[in-house]
């Protein structure tokens, strides 16, 4: 079974404060993804990474960074958190980038404050 | 521009019948169509796919049909069970000529199958 895991499940945070989100996937997948889901308004893929090292913008960007440093890890950077990036953090990885087939993590509840 | 649409944010429906779920898209280069199951406090977990060149898949109880002229694709759960009671989310895969990707998510229709 894929297993994809995320630090923590909720996390409360000031306005201003430097927030890290870790995700890890245990099948070896070459791609990882960070989606933020919020009411009425489904997933928005915030990035991607399709390699080590590699990232790309997704719809909704801005306020975020991210870095993949190691296969299994990929960590979503809030550089400055805003009370507008209250929301839930969904991570995922995959195999195939075209099939669509992601497996998710169970979610960080943030809640800045 | 919401590319992926949910129409209908709720559906409720008699255990043992059939459950519906639609979605209509815009984009006409979408490669792949999805649809995931959410229930609460979990990430969502993929139940089945279809690609734009079939317009049928079957997968057990969960058969996904696409209608490529409407731009439309449902979700057919049949018998439906209690334990099918969730949020139900569609989504579109693209992989542009440029290599950039979109996975597109519709809002979310819940399902509640009544026993």
């Amino acid at each position: 079974d894929v297993k994809v895991t995320q630090s923590s499940r909720y996390l409360v945070k000031r306005t201003g404060e430097k927030v890290f989100l870790e995700c890890v996937q245990d099948m070896d997948h070459e791609n990882m993804f960070w989606y933020r889901q919020d009411p009425g308004l489904g997933l928005r893929l915030i990035y991607f990474s399709y390699d080590v090292k590699m990232k790309e913008k997704g719809d909704i960007p801005e306020g975020y960074s991210v870095s993949r440093e190691k296969k299994e890890r990929f960590s979503l950077i809030l550089e400055s958190a805003s009370t507008n990036q209250t929301s839930m953090y969904l991570c995922a990885s995959s195999l195939s980038l075209l099939t669509g087939e992601q497996y998710f993590g169970p979610g960080t509840r943030l809640t800045v404050t | 521009d919401q590319q992926v649409k949910q129409n209908s944010p709720s559906l409720s429906v008699q255990e043992g019948r059939i459950s519906i779920l639609n979605c209509d898209y815009t984009n006409s280069m979408f490669d792949y169509f999805l649809w995931y199951k959410k229930y609460p406090a979990e990430g969502p977990t993929f139940l089945i796919s279809i690609s734009s060149i079939k317009d049928k898949n079957e997968d057990g109880r969960f058969t996904v049909f696409l209608n490529k002229s409407a731009k439309h694709l449902s979700l057919h759960i049949v018998p439906s069970q209690p334990g099918d009671s969730a949020v139900y989310f569609c989504a579109a895969s693209v992989l542009e000529m440029d290599s950039s990707y979109k996975l597109i998510f519709g809002s979310g229709t819940r399902l509640l199958v009544r026993p």
